[in-house]
């Protein structure tokens, strides 16, 4: 049961720019909590992409980026490229004292 | 370098109890808090379960609440996910991860392979 959602899908052309949302409430995102992405590709277990809402880790290319405004926080993901294609999630901290993931978001380049 | 190594899946029958294990190394297992997150076929990830650094607190999902014990073994360092009473929906690959935090409060940066757990008559 997410309480963190996302759109099922986005695509965009080789070189574009796409962005994900993903959108909480007041118990969650807006409640201050940070928020992280994930990428997973097909048939291999996720990996982190951004973390506190807008760090990169060790090898993540700068191509992608995040942010984070009220209940809500995007993923955006520039110079798209063949290997960016992939689901990504969302994930917070609830205070229900759970963590909570979105619903994920496919990214097709096109 | 950091690795997390889940086995223990399999076929089980509903009502009936599995236990999963997660070998940690490549990092001090007793200085963080741990993860099992779960992905049904074709489905988005679900967060189950979280226990600190050290054991003094244990948090689950709704799904999973009284039904599922997490717990961990600094001496051999090893993180299990106990499976009782499995329900069909319980069907999964079943992921352990580490968290950035003691206490679980952060993200989860390092993720295993995952174990598959199919539960069926």
């Amino acid at each position: 049961q997410s309480v963190l959602t996302q759109p099922p899908s986005v695509s965009g052309a080789p070189g574009q720019r796409v962005t994900i949302s993903c959108t909480g409430s007041s118990s969650n995102i807006g409640a201050g909590y940070d928020v992280h992405w994930y990428q997973q590709l097909p048939g291999t277990a996720p990996k982190l992409v951004i973390y506190v809402n807008s760090n990169r880790p060790s090898g993540v290319p700068d191509r992608f980026s995040g942010s984070k405004s009220g209940t809500s926080a995007s993923l955006a993901i520039t110079g798209l490229q063949a290997d960016d294609e992939a689901d990504y999630y969302c994930q917070s901290y609830d205070s229900s004292l759970r963590h909570v993931f979105g619903t994920g978001t496919k990214v097709t380049v096109l | 370098q950091v690795q997390l190594v889940e086995s223990g899946g399999g076929v089980v029958q509903p009502g009936r109890s599995l236990r999963l294990s997660c070998a940690a190394s490549g990092f001090s297992f007793s200085t963080y808090a741990m993860h099992w997150v779960r992905q049904a076929p074709g489905k988005g990830l679900e967060w189950v379960a979280v226990i600190w650094y050290d054991e003094r607190n244990k948090y689950y999902g709704d799904s999973v609440k009284g039904r599922f014990t997490i717990s961990r073994d600094k001496s051999k360092n090893t993180l299990y996910l106990q499976m009782d009473s499995l329900r069909v929906e319980d069907t999964a690959a079943y992921y352990c991860a580490r968290d950035r935090d003691s206490s679980g409060h952060l993200f989860l940066d390092h993720w295993g392979q995952g174990t598959l757990v199919t539960v069926s008559s």
